[in-house]
């Protein structure tokens, strides 16, 4: 089976830009979490989707948003970038909603602002 | 606001020798408890999933035990590998608040051949 796939794996871009992040869970999961992880702050949770639907938000600005589609991908979308938003992305699945399956990680995205 | 702190931020030991590695966490009404380890630009496996209801789970070398009243979680590590060398997280799901999981900020495990 295969294992969470984020794409792309590596981003440059600059202050001002926008980016999108994307993310394939695990075949026959449904829920998918996203987490900024940085040097300084460590993981911190972004947001949580479950059936196409947000269920949870981390404290992130506004320009942090996200949808999940039918088929349980999700995608992750950063406006007006800044230079403090550069971090590893990192998106996880796991089969349902409060159920205490273990959640399974991607290796994340890489997002560099220049 | 769960808050969850790990320490010590980094450990070595010499290869062969049992540990273990601490994770306190501040909000009791815990859904479940999980540990993780994350290799260098990689991201997170899942190593083992403690529910509220349970104290412990097992998994080959690896044993986890999860104390709600005291809010502490503990992962022990028996006879140590350098394949063990990797970052440690904790994180906490729950069962109110806003955040899927809440993590700690990991312990720096160098296991010395």
């Amino acid at each position: 089976k295969a294992g969470v796939t984020q794409t792309p794996r590596y981003l440059i871009k600059t202050r001002g830009q926008q980016v999108t992040l994307s993310c394939s869970p695990i075949s026959g999961h449904r829920s998918v979490s996203w987490y900024q992880q940085t040097p300084g702050q460590g993981l911190q949770f972004l947001f949580e989707y479950f059936s196409e639907t947000q269920r949870n938000k981390g404290n992130f600005p506004g320009r942090f948003s996200g949808r999940q589609f039918s088929n349980s991908r999700s995608e992750m979308n950063v406006s007006t970038l800044e230079l403090g938003d550069s971090a590893l992305y990192l998106c996880a699945s796991s089969l349902g909603d409060r159920d205490n399956s273990p959640l399974h990680f991607g290796n994340g995205t890489r997002l560099t602002v220049t | 606001k769960q808050e969850v702190t790990q320490i010590p931020a980094a450990l070595s030991v010499p290869e062969g020798e049992n540990l273990v590695l601490n994770c306190s966490f501040t909000d009791s009404a815990i859904y479940n408890l999980q540990w993780f380890r994350q290799d260098p630009g990689k991201g997170l496996t899942s190593l083992l999933l403690i529910q509220s209801s349970q104290r412990e789970q097992t998994s080959g070398r690896l044993n986890a035990s999860l104390d709600k009243s005291s809010g502490r979680s503990t992962l022990y590590i028996a006879a140590s590998q350098p394949g063990d060398s990797a970052t440690y997280l904790c994180a906490g799901e729950s069962n109110f608040g806003n955040e899927k999981l809440t993590f700690g900020t990991g312990t720096r495990l160098t296991i010395i051949p």
